[in-house]
């Protein structure tokens, strides 16, 4: 199993504040996807990386993988309370289907 | 696009029932699906690989008589929680693979959150 180590597990950060969430393994990954799922409900893709060094913009969210693909990292600048949520970064197995999942990183964005 | 849904979104059983939860792919079809379940404030655990036509995948450790999968057509998939136990209270939660599509990107359904007596 390839394992994705996220971190913090926790983060609680108060409005317009910036934060990075990373996302690390000893294993290398052809693509890695980040999820941002709310309670109660299903994980939504936020986006796809696939080439080393790569860097995608969504708005606030920066994502970037790493050179090695072996790690990604997840930057939300002016963080606002609709940004509260879990964080999961996801890598294409060996089998090139399943998905492993990081076990998340809960954040909470305060008024 | 890409929209997953799964029925029902909250069941509620008796200790030893069967319990169905729906996943379909509304507007594509999906040649994969997997059944996940997820512990609160906890990540999500891929029980089983489901392929349209054939028999499912299970990851080790999950009960393939217990958590019975059925993948009849390119939209739909059924997970069956047999001689269901308190223990088997979790969220469970599908995803489809568009056929052909990026980089295998799941999209995912809303879950089923299950609670046993």
């Amino acid at each position: 199993t390839q394992l994705l180590e996220q971190s913090p597990q926790f983060l609680s950060i108060q409005e317009g504040e910036n934060l990075t969430v990373y996302c690390n393994s000893s294993s290398v990954f052809s693509s890695l996807q980040w999820y941002r799922q709310e309670p109660g409900e299903g994980p939504v893709l936020l986006v796809t990386v696939v080439t080393g060094g790569e860097v995608k913009k969504l708005k606030r969210l920066t994502f970037q993988f790493g050179d090695a693909r072996k790690d990604s990292s997840l930057h939300i600048t002016a963080a606002q309370p609709g940004d509260t949520g879990l964080y999961l970064c996801a890598g294409l197995s060996n089998s090139g289907y399943a998905l492993n999942f990081g076990k998340g990183t809960s954040l909470l964005v305060t008024p | 696009g890409a929209v997953v849904s799964q029925h029902p979104s909250r069941v509620i059983c008796k200790s030893g029932t069967s319990v169905k939860i729906e996943c379909r792919s509304l507007d594509f079809q999906a040649t994969t699906m997997f059944w996940y379940r997820q512990f609160p404030k906890q990540s999500l655990m891929l029980m089983a690989t489901s392929n349209e036509g054939s028999k499912a995948t299970y990851e080790q450790g999950v009960e393939k008589d217990k958590f019975l999968i059925n993948h009849a057509s390119l939209t739909l998939s059924t997970l069956t929680v047999t001689s269901a136990h308190p223990e088997d209270s979790s969220f469970y939660i599908c995803s489809a693979s568009i056929a052909g599509g990026y980089y295998n990107e799941q999209f995912f359904g809303p879950g089923t959150r299950l609670t046993v007596l």
